[in-house]
């Protein structure tokens, strides 16, 4: 199938972590991206990995890839209330098309 | 500045009537994508248009239909024939194939009423 899946929500307490996951079928996949979208609004890229890295850090993200179990997961640091968004994974397929999970829609409390 | 924009925000439509959302982009991306947003699904493809005068049905395009006759222009047309058109769309383009970043417009909200 074409399936990109993640779970619905995530609520965190402010200065915990959060980490969002999402497993993916197209083994072919060149990059893995991550998407915040605020509400009422589009969708804006975060951060990406291309498909034969295991890591990426960048400042309170860190983006893991195991490639093998076809799994993406996005780690926020330090988690405050603004970071309250969706979150969208999404992966390239033929290079032409790009598929978007379901989305985790991450609720952050003091 | 550059960007990408959507009109209008919020659509009204009575039934059996078509409606144009308008997805206008001056970033000279070459690639321009349709996708609907419903509560719990996700994004879902609709059509996509990699260049001027050519364009490709994504997962769900029956009851939509598009044209890219400028580079900068993709209208999506949701016609009678799409039984539950309320939805999000969001509009997105690339600068040509989708291992880029994607950008998107602020979306437009068609409700029927």
């Amino acid at each position: 199938g074409e399936d990109v899946e993640q779970s619905l929500f995530l609520s965190v307490r402010e200065g915990d972590s959060s980490v969002i996951n999402c497993t993916y079928t197209d083994s072919s996949s060149t990059y893995l991206y991550w998407y915040k979208q605020e509400p009422g609004a589009g969708l804006q890229l975060l951060t990406y990995i291309f498909s034969n890295m295991d890591m990426k850090q960048d400042q309170r993200l860190t983006v893991l890839l195991n490639k093998k179990d076809k799994h993406l997961s996005l780690r926020i640091a330090d988690t405050q209330t603004g970071d309250s968004a969706i979150y969208f994974c999404a992966e390239s397929r033929r290079a032409d098309k790009l598929i978007f999970g379901t989305g985790t829609r991450l609720q952050v409390f003091p | 500045d550059g960007g990408i924009t959507q009109s209008p925000k919020y659509l009204f439509r009575k039934e059996g009537q078509n409606v144009t959302l308008s997805c206008e982009q001056n970033l000279n991306h070459d690639a321009m994508y349709w996708y609907r947003q419903d509560p719990g699904q996700g994004l879902r493809l609709i059509y996509y248009s990699q260049i001027v005068n050519d364009f490709q049905k994504g997962d769900i395009a029956e009851g939509y239909s598009v044209s890219r006759e400028k580079k900068e222009s993709f209208p999506l047309t949701v016609t009678s024939a799409q039984k539950n058109p309320t939805a999000f769309y969001l509009c997105a383009s690339t600068h040509g194939t989708v291992n880029t970043e994607a950008f998107f417009g602020q979306g437009t909200r068609l409700t029927v009423v």
